[in-house]
């Protein structure tokens, strides 16, 4: 069946520049997750949507990142004003909602899209 | 705060030269335990969950354990297809809640 996707799967911009970067899910999959993964540093957590809750933002490092969820399925990352620090692989995941006494809590991850702020 | 440590930072082993990877971590009340592997250019490929110490799953050459601290993915008999980063995720109740990440064991297995 089809992953989850992202795209672009590679963006050079110029520091200063708005960049938007996709994420489509897995079908039926409720919870989705953007992620980022700096050189040397581990994935850090940005934002989390579940169902039709309002996102969990706690991880979004300024006010110059934001990301919204259209349809309870594909999601958009936008970067305002793109610094150098900005530059990283941006990843998505999905996962399925708890169902009774069941878990689904894995996370599907994208490919990722690969920032360049020069 | 949650926090994962994942040791060694990378690893090389000859093909056919058994190891182990540990992921040590601490967490308020241990939702699961997620093993990833990861390529170079691509995204994480999921592994493994673990749910409670005591816990094990396997997968072809690949064995992962869970105890209250840590958690350990042994590898029998590596292949050369193996070398990737292994990373080690945990997550805090009530689920589905976002993951907190080590920074991964790079491994390279020699033939």
């Amino acid at each position: 069946g089809a992953g989850v996707s992202q795209s672009p799967s590679n963006k050079v911009t110029e520091k200063g520049k708005d960049v938007e970067l996709r994420c489509d899910p897995i079908s039926g999959h409720t919870a989705l997750y953007w992620y980022r993964q700096s050189l040397g540093q581990g994935l850090e957590f940005l934002i989390y949507f579940q169902g039709n809750s309002a996102p969990d933002k706690s991880g979004l490092p300024s006010d110059r990142f934001s990301a919204e969820r259209t349809g309870g399925s594909v999601s958009t990352l936008t970067i305002q004003r793109t610094q150098q620090e900005d530059s990283a692989v941006y990843l998505c995941a999905s996962s399925r909602t708890r169902a009774g006494t069941s878990t689904y809590n894995e996370q599907f991850f994208g490919p990722g899209t690969r920032l360049t702020v020069l | 705060e949650d926090q994962v440590t994942q040791s060694p930072e990378a690893l090389r082993l000859q093909e056919g030269e058994s190891s182990s990877l540990n992921c040590s971590y601490t967490v308020s009340g241990l939702r699961g335990l997620f093993w990833y592997r990861q390529d170079p250019g691509k995204g994480p490929e999921f592994l493994f969950t673990l749910y409670s110490a005591g816990e094990e799953k396997e997968k072809e050459r690949l064995k992962a354990t869970l105890t209250k601290k840590e958690s350990f993915l042994h590898i029998t008999a590596p292949k050369p297809e193996d070398s990737a980063t292994y990373l080690c995720a945990v997550q805090a109740p009530p689920g589905n809640t976002p993951l907190v990440f080590g920074k991964g064991t790079r491994l390279s297995v020699i033939a």
